[in-house]
Parts: C-alpha cells; structure tokens; sequence
C-alpha cells in the first residue's frame, strides 16, 4: 500500500530522444507527486510536482503525465541533452505527509 | 543563497562503534528532514523536525539512532552502534514550509560505509 514502484531502472537514449520514466502506486490517499533529479555526489533536486486532479504539466523540457484512475504518473524529457544524465526519483505524499520515494531510474543520454 | 550544508562527507567505521553526522539547514527554514538512501534504493525518511520539534520519527531505529535539533537551526544524527545495514548515504533536508509539499533542499549527503 504504501510503496511507488518505479520503471524502468535504467535507460540509455541518444540525445534529442525523449525518455520517458513510469511509476505506479496503490495507495488512493497519496495527494502530491513530485520528481527528482539527482546527480552523482548530490543530494536530489526537486525537479516539477503534480496533484491528482491534473492530468498533465509541463515546466519547460519536462512534462509530467497524471493517469488518476490506472494510479500510474510518467516523467517525459523533451529534447534530452547529456547534461540531463542523471537518477531521477518519483515520489507521493501520503496521509501522513511522508513523502514516499520510487527506486529510481539510472538516465544516460549520449551525444 | 547557501544551501544545505553537511559533514563529513565521508566516513569509515566498524560495526559496533558509533557516529554521528551534523546538518546545517538553509537559513530561516523551519522544517529539517534526515532521509537515508541505501545504494539502489530512493531515499527513506528517518525523521521530521520543525523547528525544534519531532514530527515524525515512526522509521527511526530508535534502539541505535537519536537525532536532535538544537534550538530550532543545526541537526546531528547519532548511531550507536552502528550495523553493517546502515552502510548508505543519510541525506539532510530543509524546507520553508511545514509540509512536504514545499520544496525540500537537499545537502549533498554524507557516504557511510559500516565494515
């Protein structure tokens, strides 16, 4: 109930290609759905965020995709360039406001 | 801005002894979270303070760790003793806001291996 899994856990594209990261959860109570990216040595950086009564949002080459009753979200990457090489994190708050993090997907995009 | 600051970056001890890792939060943040990151995995919260209060320590080892916020600003996190599960990176993070749907800035963690 309280888990978000996360897909795939690594993915290597060509830069230009548009990668796309899937998660899933069970928990009908998570309210917030955030990603994050995180490079080597870093701490994670909030990257875009969501609620469920949004089916999609865009911050410049990111986009997020809402499927609230397949209670599956999706990171897109528009254009990816090699400086978005990194792990990215999905996450989902739950009713206690612990936010609850996938396993991650490895990103690597070549030039 | 400054961001959030830890120490040390690394360190190395052996099963049984103990160790402890300091945050300093962003400047005026009112909330402050330890999160462990185990290698594969995202990361785990282990505890929640705003200001100098616990709001949630219900993943908190609580028979090996201890946390505390002095006077509502700095953070230290204590394990004794230490198991070889613990080996992970334990992130610090601090938010303006009072719930987690404010953005949380993360340090650039402190790398523990247990041997």
């Amino acid at each position: 109930q309280q888990q978000v899994k996360q897909s795939p856990q690594s993915l290597i594209v060509q830069k230009g290609g548009i990668p796309i990261i899937n998660c899933a959860y069970e928990n009908t109570a998570f309210d917030y759905f955030p990603w994050y990216q995180q490079f080597p040595g870093k701490g994670p950086a909030l990257l875009i965020a969501i609620r469920p009564d949004v089916s999609e949002k865009k911050e410049g080459r990111f986009t997020i995709s809402f499927n609230k009753s397949a209670k599956q979200f999706s990171l897109h990457i528009m254009d990816s360039q090699p400086g978005d090489s990194a792990t990215y994190f999905c996450a989902a708050r739950e009713r206690t406001d612990k936010l609850i993090f996938g396993t991650g997907t490895r990103l690597q995009v070549f030039p | 801005e400054a961001g959030v600051a830890q120490s040390p970056r690394y360190k190395i001890i052996e099963k049984r002894q103990s160790v402890a890792f300091w945050c300093n939060p962003i400047s005026g943040h009112a909330t402050l979270y330890w999160y462990q990151q185990i290698l594969g995995q995202g990361p785990k919260l282990l505890i929640q303070f705003q200001n100098n209060g616990v709001v949630d320590d219900s993943q908190l080892p609580k028979d090996r760790f201890s946390a505390e916020r002095l006077k509502g600003v700095d953070s230290t996190l204590k394990i004794q003793p230490a198991k070889l599960e613990d080996s992970a990176v334990y992130l610090c993070a601090s938010s303006p806001g009072i719930t987690s749907t404010d953005t949380q800035y993360f340090g650039p963690g402190t790398r523990l291996t247990v041997l």
